[in-house]
């Protein structure tokens, strides 16, 4: 079954300082991999889809990482800020053939719940 | 810079109630799809469709309809509320079915069904 486990479900960090959350997946075919960001009460925005050929993808203080062996991705923040709070979705495509096409197969986690303190 | 627009942003029903929630982009988007989520759970997909005229269902259809008259439309309606489906659902677009584009993503109507 395809599935997609991300650690840890809550994370609390001072201000300044880094964290890596992690995502496993059992995902075949895999298509491609995707971090949103979803702030309380709004909808995802992606910070990074990798493809299979990637193994690090930046988007300023972000940093994702995919090991397509072992099925692992971890997204790195740097210098963390309280705008950082929020829930981070580890979301995996499967490709698939029909209509729905890889935009149909997205697996999701429950995703990690970020808290940056001051 | 509109995006993905949905309407209304929170709504309470009755059991029994049909209502529908709108979403509209104005990207060109082929793609666009339907998702509930859920607390403890992934977001799951509902419906789709890969461009007007053309919807399928996606994981947990039940209850729901839709239709893609327009690229840019794509409503969701509920036939008869249950209490089941109090959730937060969001609508995505992306650039078509295949493509390894990010999709984009409403704010969100959270419904409540009592």
């Amino acid at each position: 079954k395809n599935q997609v486990e991300q650690s840890p479900q809550s994370l609390i960090i001072l201000e300044g300082k880094n964290c890596t959350l992690q995502c496993n997946y059992t995902v075949s075919p895999f298509s491609n991999l995707r971090w949103y960001k979803q702030d309380t009460g709004r909808g995802p925005v992606s910070l990074t889809i990798m493809t299979f050929s990637e193994n690090t993808k930046s988007n300023g203080r972000y940093t994702a990482t995919l090991d397509a062996d072992t099925k692992q991705s971890s997204l790195h923040i740097t210098a963390s800020q309280l705008s950082d709070s929020a829930s981070y979705i580890c979301v995996v495509s499967a490709r698939a053939m029909g209509y729905g096409g890889s935009q149909g197969n997205l697996i999701f986690g429950k995703g990690t719940k970020l808290s940056v303190k001051p | 810079n509109a995006g993905v627009t949905q309407t209304p942003k929170f709504q309470v029903l009755k059991t029994g109630q049909s209502m529908t929630l709108q979403c509209a982009q104005d990207m060109n988007h082929e793609y666009m799809s339907w998702y509930r989520q859920d607390p403890g759970m992934g977001l799951r997909l509902i419906h789709y469709s890969v461009g007007a005229g053309i919807t399928d269902q996606g994981e947990v259809p039940n209850g729901y309809n839709v239709s893609r008259s327009t690229t840019e439309d794509f409503p969701l309606r509920l036939l008869s509320a249950a209490p089941s489906q109090t959730s937060v659902y969001f609508c995505a677009s992306s650039f078509t079915a295949t493509s390894n584009t990010e999709a984009f993503f409403g704010q969100g109507t959270r419904l409540t069904v009592v």
